[in-house]
């Protein structure tokens, strides 16, 4: 099924552990995000990309990293993993625009990230 | 900033019943668009309405329509004849047209079904 995939699903970290969550689509669109989701409370961006090779800082960007080396793929690192860093994370993507059919933004179904 | 307020953190309605979810919005821009996102306990993001801010029509979805008052920056979503599987936590959610299309997301509102 064409979408937005996300690896991996789950994963446990120990504090200052480094890891790499993955995310890829393949619906040619030129926007990307990556959101987090504490419990209770809403999606808050972390990083945005609106093309290849670009990146910009969201709400909540401290202690992550992101890189976007070509359209399919962009993905999220946390160099020293924290407790505070535990949360779901959802990957997205789009292409918004006016005259475009069925324009809406995409979501991956989430990571659950738990750092101990 | 472009932020977005959802200032009911739960509701409740009985089921058959007609529920309004409230959004309100703070932005700039004239040309953007509107979302509301059910997520259900697994945690999926569900795309129940959108709504283009050009358009002067409210969207309808079946049993979901949107009150879209672009001049007071409000943007509720109606539930008519609730269903048991509505029960989520619905986000609102904006994204403008030009320049950097980052999507927002309001803080959730807990719908709860009571049969």
């Amino acid at each position: 099924n064409a979408g937005v995939t996300q690896t991996p699903k789950f994963q446990v970290l120990k504090t200052g552990q480094s890891m790499t969550l993955q995310c890829a689509q393949d619906m040619n669109h030129n926007s990307m995000y990556w959101y987090r989701q504490d419990p209770g409370m809403g999606l808050r961006l972390i990083y945005y990309s609106a093309s290849e090779g670009t990146t910009d800082k969201g709400e909540v960007p401290n202690g992550y990293n992101v890189s976007r080396l070509n359209k399919r793929e962009f993905s999220l690192r946390l160099e020293s993993a924290a407790p505070s860093q535990t949360s779901v994370y959802f990957c997205a993507s789009s292409d918004l625009g006016r005259f475009l059919s069925g324009n809406t933004i995409y979501f991956g179904e989430g990571s659950w990230l738990t750092v101990v | 900033a472009q932020t977005v307020t959802q200032s009911q953190p739960e509701m409740s309605v009985q089921e058959a019943e007609t529920v309004t979810l409230s959004c309100t919005y703070d932005t700039s821009e004239s040309d953007y668009y509107l979302f509301w996102y059910k997520q259900p306990p697994s945690r999926q993001m569900i795309l129940v309405i959108r709504q283009e801010a050009y358009k002067q029509q409210n969207a309808t979805e079946n049993r979901f329509s949107v009150n879209f008052q672009k001049a007071a920056k409000s943007f509720s979503l109606k539930i008519s004849d609730s269903q048991l599987g509505d029960a989520a936590m619905y986000f609102c959610a904006y994204i403008r047209i030009q320049g950097a299309q980052k999507l927002v997301f309001g803080q959730g509102t807990r719908l709860t079904i009571n049969p």
